[in-house]
């Protein structure tokens, strides 16, 4: 089974910073990653899949880069509505798939 | 537009059973499998099962193997998810999600994610 830990798990930062968040698989996943943003009451958000690839209607401050066991979604500015959680995903299993534990981004 | 709805809030004894329902609108609603997601009180998120509408293949977690069972109607395009011999760990906030990574039964890509996820179904396990 290949888990993914995501560092680190609460990231405090202000409006306008540069987010960097990891995710890594304790095996190659390839480029098999999605990245979600998750708020409370909210039902998750698709932002990036196959590891780089922004979903539709993301915006363009939301990027993922990485592929193998090492992965990173930046956001180049936090606006306000992007403080919550984040989750990265693998599917090297296909169809099972599985979460990251989750990068807190909260308001500094 | 593309949605998922799911039922609502359900309160539940240990040794129970319940049964949330997910329907689609807005796309042709066997094209995509759907996946079942949930989430526990101060946890992560965890999967649970996927479902293919286009040719009935189902896989579910280790974990819930004999206790998990999901279900399709095509006339209302709706999935249900059913959850047998409730526990309070099953506590949690439970989603359907459609996954792009096969339509009509063609895989396009494993590096898919969940693209639509119903509003969520909180289910409570309580003595």
């Amino acid at each position: 089974e290949i888990v993914l830990t995501q560092s680190p798990a609460t990231l405090s930062l202000s409006p306008g910073e540069r987010a960097t968040l990891s995710c890594r698989a304790s095996q190659s996943v390839g480029t098999y990653l999605a990245w979600y943003q998750h708020k409370l009451g909210q039902a998750p958000r698709l932002l990036i899949y196959d590891a780089s690839n922004r979903a539709t209607g993301i915006p363009a401050r939301f990027s993922g880069s990485g592929s193998g066991t090492g992965f990173t979604l930046t956001i180049s500015s936090l606006e306000p509505e992007d403080f919550a959680v984040y989750y990265c995903q693998q599917r090297s299993n296909w169809p099972s798939l599985a979460f990251g534990g989750g990068t807190k981004v909260e308001i500094k | 537009q593309v949605q998922l709805v799911q039922s609502g809030p359900e309160v539940r004894k240990p040794g129970a059973s319940v049964k949330v329902s997910c329907k689609a609108s807005g796309y042709t609603f066997i094209n995509y499998p759907i996946n079942w997601v949930r989430q526990a009180p101060g946890q992560g998120l965890e999967w649970m099962g996927w479902i293919s509408l286009y040719n009935d293949n189902i896989h579910y977690a280790q974990k819930l193997q004999g206790r998990l069972t999901m279900t399709t109607d095509t006339s209302t395009n709706t999935v249900y998810m059913e959850l047998r011999s409730l526990r309070s760990d099953d506590t949690a906030v439970y989603y359907c999600a459609r996954d792009p990574s096969m339509v009509k039964g063609i895989i396009t890509t494993f590096g898919y994610g969940l693209d639509v996820w119903g509003q969520g179904t909180t289910v409570t396990v309580s003595s």
